[in-house]
């Protein structure tokens, strides 16, 4: 167990289902990450958190919406997605910037199929 | 933060051996860091070096910085067949960026 936990672990949806992601830390870190990672692609940063505040929006289409209501929890929301969107979808934490910075923590990623 | 590029793609070896992954990037950096991805499962960091550090050891990793070639490099001796895995660096602090990263197999 690293401290960062994510459920659930595998997800089948049809596209015109409505899902969430969950991801929780106990690491007392005041930033969190999602992340996606399709089949032979680079992972792909999808959003960032300071302190509860999105700093970060990659581009990322509109058919996935973060929520971080707390410092130690990060949702993803999932709506309408294409099959295109099946992937591994990691979440993230770490402490903030500078000597206080060791690096990230992640889950274990939810495994995503749309069909 | 910038994206680190991780050399070679892939890498075979016999269990016992060393393997050896190279990480190349471009600005300048305040830290380096080296991270493992079992298929299929989240990232696990390894190893974090600072750029006034040249060298890092933890246990069976060996992390060296070369900070004027903006290169760095990971070895894992008496590799074990449980080290198969994907291998990333990252530099600099958040919002981290990966590479493709080297995939190391480990032959039992």
């Amino acid at each position: 167990e690293t401290g960062v936990t994510q459920t659930p672990r595998h997800l089948v949806m049809g596209m015109t289902n409505k899902k969430s992601l969950k991801c929780e830390q106990h690491l007392g870190h005041n930033a969190m990450y999602w992340y996606k990672q399709s089949a032979k692609k680079p992972l792909e940063l999808m959003f960032v958190y300071n302190f509860k505040e999105q700093t970060e929006n990659n581009s990322v289409p509109s058919r996935f919406s973060p929520e971080c209501p707390n410092s130690s929890h990060l949702f993803l929301h999932l709506h309408t997605l294409q099959p295109e969107d099946s992937a591994l979808y990691l979440c993230a934490s770490s402490q903030a910037q500078g000597d206080t910075f060791v690096g990230y923590t992640f889950g274990s990623g939810t495994r995503l199929t749309v069909v | 933060s910038q994206q680190g590029e991780e050399d070679p793609q892939a890498l075979s070896i016999q269990e016992g051996e060393n393997a050896t992954m190279n990480c190349s990037y471009k600005t300048s950096i305040n830290n380096l860091q080296w991270y493992r991805q079992n298929s299929g499962r989240g990232l696990v960091h390894l190893i974090l070096i600072r750029s006034n550090e040249r060298e890092k050891h933890s246990g069976r990793l060996r992390v060296t910085l070369d900070t004027s070639k903006k290169s760095s490099s990971l070895l894992i001796t008496a590799s074990r067949a449980a080290d198969t895995a994907s291998y990333f660096c990252a530099t600099g602090n958040t919002p981290l960026v990966f590479g493709k990263g080297t995939r190391l197999s480990v032959i039992a």
